[in-house]
């Protein structure tokens, strides 16, 4: 158990729906990050949010979104959702630099 | 800009065999590198961390890469393979403010009995 929880582990949806991503880091750590996981574009990641601000990003649609609360969870929404955006999601956290992050075990997004 | 490629898709290896999972990378400064493991239906785990300090690192489960600067590679190693090893392996790298991690491929390594 790597001590980052991701809520759901499975959603299912349609085409043009929102959704959103839940992630609880590990306790302590300041740093989330989100990836996106497909067949086609293999682990890409999505953004980072430090202590609830965002310090970088990545291949992120404008149709996603992020934030990172005050008491360090984070959620992703994903909103007009197409059938290319099935795939897993995961989030990570870390302490500090360099990122050595640990992975919860992922959130699976279907879109039908 | 940094960027990572895993040199091979599929590994397969008889059980009690060497492993060998190849990872080049680029850099435009001293990376960070690590090698992650996933298991089928599980997030990712780290194996192991190159930071700077000794080149031959030493991981979880017997794995352990070395740190090539002049080969700009980060291959990785295991003396016996167990059919537990059998997931995908991504060789991955920081940038220079450890902010964004770029992932490999990935290589899904199988063992037979």
């Amino acid at each position: 158990d790597s001590g980052v929880t991701q809520t759901p582990k499975h959603l299912i949806t349609a085409t043009g729906q929102r959704v959103t991503l839940r992630c609880s880091p590990r306790s302590g750590d300041l740093s989330v990050y989100w990836y996106q996981q497909s067949l086609d574009q293999g682990l890409q990641f999505l953004i980072q949010y430090y202590n609830g601000e965002e310090r970088a990003k990545g291949n992120i649609l404008e149709r996603f979104s992020a934030q990172q609360f005050p008491d360090l969870h984070s959620e992703l929404n994903l909103s007009s959702l197409e059938l290319g955006d099935s795939a897993l999601y995961f989030c990570a956290s870390s302490v500090v630099q360099p990122a050595e992050a640990f992975f919860g075990q992922g959130t699976r997004l279907t879109v039908v | 800009a940094q960027s990572v490629t895993q040199l091979d898709s599929h590994v397969s290896v008889s059980e009690g065999t060497p492993v060998l999972l190849r990872c080049n990378y680029s850099s435009s400064y001293s990376p960070s590198l690590f090698w992650y493991v996933q298991h089928p239906n599980k997030g990712l785990q780290l194996l192991l961390k190159y930071t700077s300090a000794a080149t031959l690192v030493k991981g979880i489960n017997g794995f352990e890469a070395e740190f090539k600067k002049s080969e700009t590679s980060f291959h990785l190693t295991k003396p016996s393979a167990h059919m537990s090893d059998a997931a995908e392996y991504f060789c991955v790298v920081s940038d220079k403010a450890g902010n964004m991690l770029t992932f490999g491929g990935g290589t899904r390594l199988m063992v037979k009995p």
